[in-house]
């Protein structure tokens, strides 16, 4: 049973709107991430928070904000979606680390499609 | 920089045979391995780790993988595969520990025959 939740499921929005994808977890982690996922590719961090207030980009460059004014709560942002936008996106979460080895707890995923 | 290379972008196997999922890192420093796997419409889960002593570490279902320091190599392997085992398998190495620093493969999609 997931304690990490994404919403939506499923998006398919047109070109030019603006959306957000939902990530919430129940865990009390410190550290969240999102990722995104294309078919037969690498999953790529995109953005990463240590605690509210704080968020930094990842290893991919990507046009989206995020916030986290709340612990449990990450939310994605893209002010004006593109095609090249449409892939899936993974949220996860981890422990502030003691041993260096903390694991990701991910959600199911928000698959974005976008026409 | 590190990376991950996994061999095999789909392995296919019987039902009761063995599985080998291989996967190779380059790190400048020792790392911390890691196998996740991913089922239809879900979210990576944890397999397994390695970040230091035995070297044979084993995970949830009944999954197994080798750190061999001089091949560069964490590959992971079941003694008898199971249906419920067709996933997506994605390998991850760490060299500073901590999950925003790791590098995933591009997975393995294993695929049971019955």
């Amino acid at each position: 049973e997931a304690d990490i939740y994404q919403t939506p499921r499923y998006l398919v929005i047109g070109t030019g709107k603006k959306i957000t994808l939902e990530c919430s977890q129940t865990m009390g982690h410190d550290k969240m991430y999102w990722y995104q996922q294309d078919p037969g590719m690498e999953l790529h961090l995109i953005h990463y928070s240590y605690g509210v207030n704080s968020t930094e980009k990842g290893d991919l460059s990507s046009e989206s904000t995020v916030s986290r004014i709340r612990t449990e709560h990450f939310p994605l942002t893209l002010e004006s979606a593109r095609p090249s936008h449409t892939s899936q996106y993974l949220c996860a979460s981890s422990e502030l680390e003691t041993d260096y080895n903390s694991p990701l707890h991910f959600g199911n995923g928000t698959r974005l499609t976008v026409t | 920089a590190q990376s991950v290379t996994q061999l095999g972008s789909h392995v296919s196997v019987s039902e009761g045979a063995l599985v080998l999922l291989r996967c190779n890192y380059s790190s400048s420093v020792p790392p911390y391995l890691f196998w996740y796997v991913q089922y239809p419409n879900q979210g990576l889960q944890l397999l397994l780790k390695y970040t230091t002593g035995a070297t044979l570490v084993k995970g949830i279902n009944g999954f197994e993988a080798e750190f061999k320091k001089s091949e560069t190599s964490f590959h992971l392997t079941k003694p008898s595969a199971h249906m419920s085992d067709a996933a997506e398998y994605f390998c991850a190495v760490s060299d500073r520990g901590g999950a925003d620093g790791l590098t995933f493969g591009k997975g393995t999609h294993l695929i049971i025959q019955p």
